[in-house]
């Protein structure tokens, strides 16, 4: 099963800076990854897929890069509707599909 | 406009059976797979299960395997989870989701939550 390591745990951050997420395979997963936006009380939702690509009706704020095990979400300028958990996601070797702990960005 | 609504949740006692639907609308339901994901309190999202399109195909982890039933209904676009033998830690709220053309989950729904506890 591989394991994804998301870093930080949490992110406190101002509006209008630059945050940076990284999420960590456990083996190769090529550009099998996916990141999601999770707020409380609401469906999480796709941002990025195959590692670089952004889903339908995403800001271009929001871009990541990232292939074999390393990955990044970056957003470039951090609105107040941003702050939120981030999850990564791997489809490289499933079943079973599985998610990062999370990374909880935060007002500073 | 997709939409995925959840419906079944509640509070039930260890041990016993809970069953629920998810409903779709906006797109051709019979075309593509869908999963179960779950978030339990204070914690992150565990995928729960996968059914490929035409229901033949079937995957589970082993946190639920044997316990837990994926189905569908394409005739009504409808998806189900059975869920057999809860324990404590199935507690959590469950979301359906349906898988992208790149095996993305594309869109989900609001959740139900399940509340296990004696």
């Amino acid at each position: 099963e591989i394991v994804l390591t998301q870093s930080p745990a949490t992110l406190s951050l101002s509006p209008g800076e630059r945050a940076t997420l990284s999420c960590r395979a456990s083996q190769n997963i090529g550009t099998f990854l996916a990141w999601y936006q999770h707020k409380p009380g609401h469906a999480p939702r796709l941002l990025i897929y195959d590692a670089t690509i952004r889903a339908t009706g995403i800001p271009a704020r929001f871009s990541g890069s990232g292939s074999g095990t390393d990955f990044t979400l970056t957003i470039s300028s951090l609105e107040p509707e941003d702050f939120a958990v981030y999850y990564c996601q791997q489809r490289g070797d499933w079943p079973p599909y599985t998610f990062g702990q999370g990374t909880k960005l935060e007002i500073k | 406009e997709v939409k995925l609504v959840e419906s079944g949740g509640g509070l039930v006692q260890p041990g016993q059976s809970l069953r629920l639907s998810c409903v779709a609308s906006g797109f051709t339901f019979s075309t593509f797979e869908m999963h179960w994901v779950r978030q339990a309190p204070g914690k992150g999202l565990e995928w729960v299960s996968y059914i490929s399109a035409r229901g033949d195909i079937k995957y589970y982890p082993d946190s639920v395997k044997g316990r837990f039933t994926i189905s569908r209904d394409n005739a009504k676009n409808s998806l189900s989870l059975q869920m057999d033998s809860l324990r404590a830690e199935d507690t959590a709220i469950y979301y359906c989701a349906r898988e992208g053309l790149t095996s993305e989950l594309d869109h989900w729904g609001q959740g139900t939550l399940v509340t296990v506890s004696s």
